[in-house]
This record gives C-alpha cells, structure tokens and sequence, in this order.
C-alpha cells in the first residue's frame, strides 16, 4: 500500500512534442505528490508538487495533472526539449513527511 | 546559496569492510534525509532526522547501518560490514521542516566488490 507505480520506464519523444509520465499509488493517506528530474551523476531536483485539493497544476512547460477517484497522477512535458533528457520520478508523502518514489522514468528528447 | 554537500562522491570497497559517508545540509534546514538509490530504481529513505534526533529509521538495515547528526548539522551514515547488496547511490537530502521541498545532495556511489 505504501507503494507508487510509475509507467513507463523509458520514453523517447521528438523536439517539440509532449512527453506524459503516469504514476498510480494506493495509500488514500497520501496528501503531496511531487515530480523530481534527475540528470546523470546529480541528486534529484523538485520540479513541480501537488495536493490533492487541485485537479491541475501549471508552471511553465510542466503540468501535473491529479485524478483523486482513480489515485492516479501524471506529469506532462509540453514542447519537450533535449536539455529536458534526464529520469523522472514521482513521490507521494503523508504531509509532505517521508517521500515514497517511483521507480522512475528515463525520458530521451531527440531533435 | 550553497547546496547539499556530501563527500566522497566515489567509493571502492570489498565485501565485509566498512564505509562511511558524510553530509552537510543546507544552512537552516532542521530536516535531513539519508536515501538508497539503487540502480534503475527510486531513491528509498533510510533515516530521517529532526535537528539531531531521528524521525523515522524503520527501513535502515540497523545490524550494519547506523548514522548519526551531532549537533543537528552535519550527518555521517555509515556501513559495516558491507555487503555486494550494498551497491548503490547513497543521497543525503535536507528541507526546512513540513516544507515539502527537499534539496538532494550530488550522492555518493558505492561499489562493494
């Protein structure tokens, strides 16, 4: 239950087009959903969160998109960029507490 | 602003002998985190601190695994005797306490032959 399943392992995406990240998780408990990118050799950097009061949330080319009834969340990367190529991994935490991770994504944007 | 710094970045070492690494968080923050980060897979927390007392340890292997914050600033986590299993990327991570945002130190990569 304290899992958070994250699809799929690898996505290649051309320049320009919209790369989507799905993750699903079981524990209702769960109250903060972020989206870490981490490049090769680098600790992981938070990129976008959501609380489950919002169905949708926007920054710049990123947006995080909740479905509470279905425990269901995924990032989307519109206009996906080479310098975007990195892993991505989506969390779930009891208020914002102990962080559980996906398994991640490697995401390859080629021009 | 100075990030989370952790050192070495690399380390060689063979069965059965020990290991240690160390953390300073970012300036302030009252939270750290000590994560495994095996290859192809997410970071997995292993301790938490609060200052210098501990959060939450419940998935640290605590027959070999032990850390420690004295002070509340700086952290060591340290492994003996290691194992092959061991094999990993250690992060250490810190936040300001019930923030949410945790910054990632670069890691340390473990081989354990």
């Amino acid at each position: 239950q304290q899992q958070v399943k994250q699809s799929p392992q690898s996505l290649i995406v051309q320049k320009g087009g919209i790369s989507i990240i799905n993750c699903a998780y079981e524990n209702t408990a769960f109250d903060y959903f972020p989206w870490y990118q981490q490049f090769p050799g680098k600790g992981p950097a938070l990129l976008i969160a959501i609380r489950p009061d919002v169905s949708e949330k926007k920054e710049g080319r990123f947006t995080i998109s909740f479905n509470k009834s279905a425990k269901q969340f995924s990032l989307h990367i519109m206009d996906s960029q080479p310098g975007d190529s990195a892993t991505y991994f989506c969390a779930a935490s009891i208020s914002t507490d102990k962080l559980i991770f996906g398994t991640g994504t490697r995401l390859q944007v080629f021009p | 602003e100075a990030g989370v710094a952790q050192s070495p970045r690399y380390k060689i070492i063979e069965k059965r002998q020990s290991v240690a690494f160390w953390c300073n968080p970012i300036s302030g923050h009252a939270t750290l985190y000590w994560y495994q980060q095996i290859l192809g897979q997410g970071p997995k927390l292993l301790i938490q601190f609060q200052n210098n007392g501990v959060v939450d340890d419940s998935q640290l292997p605590k027959d070999r695994f032990s850390a420690e914050r004295l002070k509340g600033v700086d952290s060591t986590l340290k492994i003996q005797p290691a194992k092959l299993e061991d094999s990993a990327v250690y992060l250490c991570a810190s936040s300001l306490t019930g923030s949410g945002r945790q910054f990632f130190g670069p890691g340390t990569r473990l081989t354990v032959l």
